[in-house]
C-alpha cells in the first residue's frame, strides 16, 4: 500500500541555521512528489514538486529538496531559515496516472527561535 | 483569479444536523477532492471526482456524500453530523499531472 512517513512531529531550528525535512514513501511505480507549507489557519501552498528529470529541483521561498529513488527519500532543505519559515510541512505523493488523489504524510511542525 | 474558494470558513453544528460544504474552482480543473485534517493524521482522502457526474471514495468517506453536477462545483455534505467528523475541511482541485490547488478550509465543530 502506498504510504508516507515523515519521521520527525516536531522541528527547532534557530534563525539563520540550515534544515533538513525528511520525507520518505512507499510507492510502487514512479511517483510524483510535492511538498506543501501551511501557515496556522491557512490553506496549503505548494513549495515545489518532483515529476521527472532532475532529482534536485527547486522552489518558492528558498526550499529545495531532493529525490532518491534508492531511498524512496524527498527530503526538504533550506540553506538558512527565516523566522517566517515557521509553519506545518507536508510531503505529498500523487498517484502517477492521474494526481487526483494524493496521500499526505503527517507533517513536520518547524519552530524558528530568534 | 479566484482558484479554489470554500464556504462557510467555520462552522458550528449539533449532534445529528445536516450540512453541506462548498467548493468551487475557476480553473476548468477535472480533478476535485475533500480531505480532512486531524492533529497529527496529515490530510486524509474523504472522497474524490474525476470529472462532472463521476465520484468515488477515499480512505474516508463514512458519513460524507458528494456529488459533481458541474465541472466547477463539488459540495460536501455531512449526513448526520458527529462529533468525529469535528476537523478542518479542505477542498482541492487538480488538473492531470499538474499540482493539486488547495482552497482555504472549513473548519467545522459538531457538539
Amino acid at each position: 500500500a502506498q504510504s508516507v512517513t515523515q519521521p520527525d512531529i516536531h522541528i527547532t531550528v534557530s534563525e539563520g541555521a540550515s534544515l533538513e525535512l525528511r520525507c520518505n514513501y512507499s510507492y510502487g511505480a514512479t511517483p510524483y512528489l510535492f511538498w506543501y507549507v501551511q501557515s496556522p489557519g491557512q490553506g496549503l501552498q505548494l513549495l515545489l514538486k518532483y515529476f521527472s528529470g532532475d532529482t534536485l529541483v527547486q522552489g518558492i521561498k528558498g526550499f529545495e529538496a531532493e529525490f532518491k529513488r534508492s531511498q524512496s527519500s524527498f527530503n526538504l532543505r533550506k540553506p538558512s531559515v527565516h523566522w517566517s519559515d515557521a509553519a506545518e510541512y507536508f510531503c505529498a505523493v500523487g498517484y502517477s496516472s492521474g494526481t487526483y488523489k494524493y496521500i499526505f504524510g503527517t507533517g513536520t511542525r518547524l519552530k524558528v527561535l530568534a | 483569479n479566484a482558484g479554489v474558494t470554500q464556504t462557510p470558513k467555520f462552522q458550528v453544528l449539533k449532534t445529528g444536523q445536516s450540512m453541506t460544504l462548498q467548493c468551487a474552482q475557476d480553473m476548468n480543473h477535472e480533478y476535485m477532492s475533500w480531505y480532512r485534517q486531524d492533529p497529527g493524521m496529515g490530510l486524509r482522502l474523504i472522497h474524490y471526482s474525476v470529472g462532472a457526474g463521476i465520484t468515488d471514495q477515499g480512505e474516508v468517506p463514512n458519513g460524507y456524500n458528494v456529488s459533481r453536477s458541474t465541472t466547477e462545483d463539488f459540495p460536501l455534505r455531512l449526513l448526520s453530523a458527529a462529533p468525529s467528523q469535528t476537523s478542518v475541511y479542505f477542498c482541492a482541485s487538480t488538473q492531470g499531472g499538474r499540482p493539486a490547488f488547495f482552497g482555504q478550509g472549513t473548519r467545522l465543530t459538531v457538539v
